[in-house]
């Protein structure tokens, strides 16, 4: 697709459910992003991934959150044993020139947890 | 941690008017980028600004970085309702992320 495409734009669940939320970066871009936006707290930073280097997960606020990026390509964030502190926009950012370079966002995941 | 604050957190202007949102650190960045986020959609760079002292210009749109590098303003100049959104600084630092600040929440109204 010509931009990042994130799925699902919107997801309810039950507090103590995993989601899973996808993220197709725009082809050829090497730097994969995904950042966390609750209501008035701007754009937290969760994880970065950049051609084959391991990841930077320094952002991670919990190991029941990780991410993987199979072929280089497709990102999926996993949430396990949902909290309601845990709903907020998940944003997942691609770019052609890591660190520096411009970022292209897709339109978010939407995460409610009742 | 680098913080960026942004300030005002909101505001509320007539069409017409101008204002200036700010981005501040104590921190110094070797460049720093502008987005703006519609309700629904993720952001869109608007600039970056690589050099102390710098001004660019997009349409009315001014931003300025600051001389130490450590600041940066977003003027506009006759606002339209079509202005409306989040406004969102982020510094660049070296081989690291971007630091984003919380954003400015402009609604313009006709």
């Amino acid at each position: 697709g010509a931009g990042v495409s994130q799925s699902p734009s919107n997801k309810v669940t039950e507090k103590g459910k995993d989601v899973e939320l996808r993220c197709d970066p725009i082809s050829g871009h090497t730097a994969l992003y995904w950042y966390r936006q609750s209501l008035g707290q701007g754009l937290e930073f969760l994880i970065y991934f950049q051609g084959n280097s391991a990841p930077d997960k320094s952002g991670l606020p919990s190991d029941r959150f990780s991410a993987e990026r199979t072929g280089g390509s497709v990102s999926t964030l996993t949430i396990q044993r949902t909290q309601q502190e845990d709903s907020a926009v998940y944003l997942c950012a691609s770019s052609l020139v890591p660190y520096t370079g411009e970022l292209f966002f897709g339109e978010g995941s939407r995460l409610t947890v009742l | 941690t680098q913080l960026l604050e942004q300030s005002p957190q909101f505001l509320s202007i007539q069409e017409g008017e101008n204002l200036t949102v700010y981005c501040n650190s104590s921190s110094v960045f070797s460049s720093l980028q502008w987005y703006r986020q519609e309700p629904g959609e993720g952001p869109v760079l608007l600039v970056t600004v690589v050099t102390g002292g710098e001004v660019k210009k997009l349409k009315r749109l001014t931003f300025q970085f600051g001389d130490a590098r450590k600041d940066s303003s977003l003027h506009i100049t006759a606002a339209q309702t079509g202005d409306t959104g989040l406004y969102l600084c982020a510094g660049i630092s070296g081989y690291s992320t971007l630091t984003f600040g919380k954003g400015t929440m402009l609604l313009v109204s006709p």
